[in-house]
């Protein structure tokens, strides 16, 4: 069983570009949740999306930050006109629905921002 | 929102002694709390969690201890090994998914 997959791993934009992060849960889970980790910091809730609904999007800047999980496909985070306060690694989680309310959640190996 | 503190930021110890890591809570209906280890560009990766109607669980050479009272749980690492060396992350969720986390004690096992 695969576990989270993420891609790009590393992405680099220079300013005022467009940024999209991908992330496929876990065979079977169907709640994803995106987090941003600053250097030396710990993790962000930025995020939580299930098939087609935005559940949580209450960590999510208001502007130029946007999430989808389409009913085919993986999730996907897109970051407009990126600025340099964006760089950071972006961390995808999974659960599956029986332990949606439990909490439990799986990370993928993140994708690693650089604006330049 | 739920507010999680973690302390200590950095913990050295050597090969063979314990280790504890504390985080306090601020939200009461949190009721799920997990632990992350993180090693260098790595993923977290979940390690033990604890729920709210227990006050300790163990797993080999790792224990967490609960305490709802007073909003704090604990992380007990016995026999380390240069191998435990990362940062480990505290967190909290009430319970509809959204974790909470600590920001994170760095680790270092030294031989």
């Amino acid at each position: 069983n695969a576990g989270v997959m993420q891609n790009p791993r590393h992405l680099v934009r220079r300013r005022g570009q467009e940024a999209r992060l991908r992330c496929s849960p876990m065979k079977g889970h169907s709640h994803v949740y995106w987090y941003r980790q600053l250097p030396e910091e710990g993790l962000k809730f930025m995020v939580y999306l299930q098939k087609e609904n935005i559940i949580d999007e209450s960590g999510m800047p208001k502007e130029r930050f946007s999430a989808e999980f389409p009913k085919e496909g993986p999730s996907i985070l897109r970051i407009q006109q990126v600025v340099r306060g964006d760089s950071a690694a972006y961390f995808c989680a999974s659960s599956p629905p029986g332990l949606a309310l439990t909490g439990e959640q799986y990370f993928g190996p993140g994708t690693r921002l650089t604006v330049t | 929102g739920e507010n999680v503190e973690q302390h200590p930021s950095t913990l050295s110890v050597q090969e063979g002694d314990s280790a504890v890591i504390k985080c306090t809570y601020s939200d009461s209906a949190s009721n799920y709390f997990p632990w992350y280890k993180q090693e260098l560009g790595k993923r977290p990766q979940l390690i033990i969690d604890i729920r709210s109607n227990v006050g300790e669980k163990k797993d080999q050479r790792i224990a967490v201890t609960l305490n709802k009272t007073a909003k704090h749980f604990s992380l007990h690492i016995t026999e380390t090994q240069p191998e435990d060396s990362a940062v480990y992350f505290c967190a909290a969720s009430s319970g509809y998914s959204t974790l909470t986390f600590g920001k994170g004690t760095m680790l270092l096992v030294s031989p």
